[in-house]
C-alpha cells in the first residue's frame, strides 16, 4: 500500500459526459501528479500540482482539468468524454516535485 | 526532443534465469533515475534508484547499471521468478524537464515456468 488513495476504482460512463476522479496523496506529500495509461501503453503525464499550485503540464487535453485543494487532495475533471478517453488514470504523490513518486491504485475509466 | 525510451517492448525469460531490461535516455543532464514495476491492475511501484554520480547500485535480487557515456540504463533481475512478471518503467529526472520525473514507455517482462 503506497498510502495514495484514489476513488472511484472503476467508472463507466457514456460519451459526452463529465466525470471527476479524486486522489488523496500520502500524508505529508505536497506534490500530486496525474497520469493516463491506455491499454498496453506507458504512463502519459498529464499535470502536476505542488502545494495547491499548478507546476507542470504534460499532454493534457483542454477537455481535462485538475486542481489541488488546501487539504492537498486533488481532483481530475474529464469532460465531453470520448471513447478514446477510456484508460487507467493514476495519481501519484511525492514530498518534493523531483523526488520518488508513490502511485495510487488507479481509476479505470470506461467510456461507452 | 528529450525522451526516455526502451529498447524492447517485451521480454520473455525462463524462471530462474537472469533478466536484463534496458532503457535509453537522451538527456545527458539527467541526474537521477528510477525503475518502477507495474503489475497487472496495479499502480507502478518503486524498485530501485540510482544517481548520476554512481555506475551501479544493488538491491535485493536487482541491480541497476548506469552508463552515462552512452546514456543507457539497465535493470538486472537475478533468478527471475513468476512474480517478477510485470511491466517495468524507467524514469529520469532532468533540469530540462523542470527537474521532474519523466517515464519511458515500459517493457513487459514475462517469466515462463
Amino acid at each position: 500500500d503506497s498510502g495514495v488513495t484514489q476513488t472511484p476504482k472503476h467508472l463507466i460512463t457514456a460519451t459526452g459526459q463529465r466525470v471527476t476522479l479524486r486522489c488523496s496523496p500520502r500524508s505529508g506529500d505536497l506534490s500530486v501528479y496525474w497520469y493516463q495509461q491506455s491499454l498496453d501503453q506507458g504512463l502519459q503525464f498529464l499535470i502536476q500540482y505542488y502545494n495547491g499550485e499548478e507546476r507542470a503540464k504534460g499532454n493534457i487535453l483542454e477537455r481535462f482539468s485538475a486542481q489541488q485543494f488546501p487539504d492537498l487532495h486533488s481532483e481530475l475533471n474529464l469532460s465531453s468524454l470520448e471513447l478514446g478517453d477510456s484508460a487507467l488514470y493514476f495519481c501519484a504523490s511525492s514530498d518534493k516535485p523531483y523526488n520518488e513518486q508513490f502511485f495510487g491504485p488507479g481509476t479505470r475509466l470506461t467510456v461507452l | 526532443g528529450e525522451s526516455v525510451g526502451l529498447h524492447l517492448p517485451t521480454l520473455s525469460v525462463q524462471e530462474g534465469d537472469n533478466s536484463i531490461i534496458n532503457c535509453a535516455y537522451s538527456n545527458s543532464a539527467s541526474d537521477y533515475f528510477i525503475w518502477y514495476k507495474q503489475e497487472s491492475g496495479k499502480g507502478p511501484q518503486f524498485i530501485i534508484d540510482i544517481r548520476s554520480n554512481m555506475d551501479k547500485r544493488q538491491g535485493q535480487r536487482v541491480t541497476v547499471l548506469l552508463n552515462k557515456t552512452v546514456k543507457h540504463l539497465s535493470l538486472q533481475i537475478a533468478a527471475t521468478q513468476p512474480g517478477d512478471s510485470a511491466v517495468y518503467f524507467c524514469a529520469e529526472r532532468s533540469p530540462y524537464n523542470n527537474n521532474d520525473m519523466r517515464f519511458g514507455a515500459g517493457t513487459r517482462l514475462t517469466v515462463k515456468p
